[in-house]
């Protein structure tokens, strides 16, 4: 059964480096997602992603973040200088549609902890 | 938004039906109810939809009441493996993109 893939599966990194997290979404999918999970709260959605541009966006998703489809079949999330708060887990999603009657997908999401 | 209300956790025997409810008191029409579930720091797992009529997939039930306000997700036999977060989602009006999770219903299934 086809799944949506992330790499790393945890990511340590010091206050203010950049990182990039990346995914591999389902192959015949055409929207992305990522989300992210402070440890103990809600899943918080931070972007969407359709024919190589943002769709929806969240106020968490500032200019310190941005996505990227660099080919065909990866998707990545660069935070540029992370923070603190940055640490959380980040999930990929993936769906074939984007309209209201759509599932999505999700990766096991990679752990990004900011020192 | 439609907002969704959950208990916030249920116990289950193992190998008895899961019942989880959900209210949805201000959902509107062209508003879709969505079940997700999380085991434990794992990434949201999608389940079942549905608009108004009941659904079924190899997962779970779907029961819509007829005024749409309320609806149950249904484990007939639940297993072990089934202790996770659930998450009822209505489809956030004006966005056809993100899915807004709440804090939803963890369900423990008992030996």
């Amino acid at each position: 059964e086809p799944e949506v893939t992330q790499t790393p599966s945890h990511q340590v990194t010091q206050m203010g480096q950049e990182v990039i997290l990346r995914c591999v979404p389902i192959s015949n999918h055409l929207y992305f997602y990522w989300y992210r999970q402070i440890l103990g709260q809600k899943v918080e959605f931070l972007v969407s992603f359709y024919n190589n541009e943002i769709s929806e966006k969240s106020e968490i998703f500032d200019d310190q973040f941005s996505v990227e489809r660099p080919d065909g079949s990866n998707f990545t999330l660069k935070i540029r200088s992370t923070k603190l708060e940055d640490s959380a887990m980040y999930f990929c999603a993936s769906s074939v549609r984007g309209a209201y009657y759509n599932e999505q997908f999700f990766g096991p999401g990679t752990r990004l902890t900011v020192l | 938004d439609a907002k969704t209300t959950q208990p916030t956790s249920m116990d289950c025997a193992e190998g008895r039906a899961a019942n989880l409810p959900c209210n949805h008191s201000t959902i509107s029409g062209n508003e879709y109810v969505y079940w997700y579930r999380q085991i434990h720091s794992q990434g949201p797992q999608y389940i079942i939809h549905g608009l108004k009529n009941n659904e079924t997939n190899e997962m779970a039930s779907l029961i819509i009441t007829e005024d749409r306000k309320s609806s149950t997700l249904i484990l007939p036999h639940a297993t072990l493996r089934d202790t996770a977060v659930y998450y009822c989602i209505v489809r956030v009006s004006g966005s056809n993109y993100k899915l807004t999770f709440g804090k939803g219903t963890l369900l423990t299934v008992n030996p």
